[in-house]
């Protein structure tokens, strides 16, 4: 099947900071892309979504910027909160069909 | 709205025997599910879709004898897994698309652990 990545990077910021997590997609042809957070034991919840004729998205305290000339997606996280310690993936949808493909996480740590 | 309801949450099984696992779309009509796997530590791993009343279709390398998918009606796809083995522990969770209130259109179910002794 298909997945990417074999290892979990991780990102710890201290509480209030702003967090940044990067995401490098890989087929040109995904056009729709969203981000996920996953606790431990849980499925994806939806954190924010993105199309390719946008290069960024704002929702409350998250930023989402997509540049497609490099088949870069990121996620800003403003004023970071405990609450926010989970795992981050960015998926795409490859345009012509429904399949949604997962990235390969970022494990979020969020220090007092 | 959009909610997918997984069952069970959690198995724990002999090797050799078979599990099914439930996704129920609970408030819309789920026109396509996905099955995906996540190893500790890993990421979610597409094993195969499934559309209403068709075959589905499995990613390559996922051998669709051992993980049997039905998705007979629009609310409720299962996945079993067959003869299993202590290598097919894992998070199985499945994600639904269809008309739906959910925006995006992609509601994921909360995962189900299964370990094969």
């Amino acid at each position: 099947g298909e997945s990417v990545g074999l290892h979990l990077p991780t990102l710890s910021v201290q509480e209030g900071d702003n967090s940044i997590i990067n995401c490098a997609y890989s087929n040109s042809a995904s056009d729709y892309f969203i981000w996920y957070k996953q606790e431990s034991g849980k499925g994806p919840q939806f954190i924010i979504d993105i199309r390719s004729n946008m290069d960024k998205r704002q929702g409350q305290r998250v930023t989402v910027l997509l540049n497609k000339t490099v088949k870069h997606l990121s996620l800003q996280i403003a004023a970071t909160q405990p609450g926010d310690s989970a795992v981050y993936f960015c998926a795409e949808n490859r345009g012509n069909t429904d399949k949604l493909i997962f990235g390969t996480g970022t494990r979020l740590q969020v220090f007092p | 709205g959009a909610v997918v309801s997984q069952h069970p949450s959690w198995v724990i099984c002999k090797s050799g025997t078979s599990v099914k696992i439930e996704c129920r779309s609970l408030d819309f009509q789920a026109t396509t599910m996905f099955w995906y796997r996540q190893f500790p530590k890993q990421s979610l791993m597409l094993m195969a879709t499934s559309n209403e009343g068709s075959k589905a279709t499995y990613e390559q390398g996922v051998e669709k004898d051992k993980f049997l998918i039905n998705h007979a009606s629009l609310t409720l796809s299962t996945l079993t897994v067959t003869s299993a083995h202590p290598e097919d522990s894992s998070f199985y969770i499945c994600s639904a698309r269809g008309q739906q209130p959910s925006r995006h259109g992609y509601t994921f179910g909360s995962g189900t652990r299964l370990t094969v002794v």
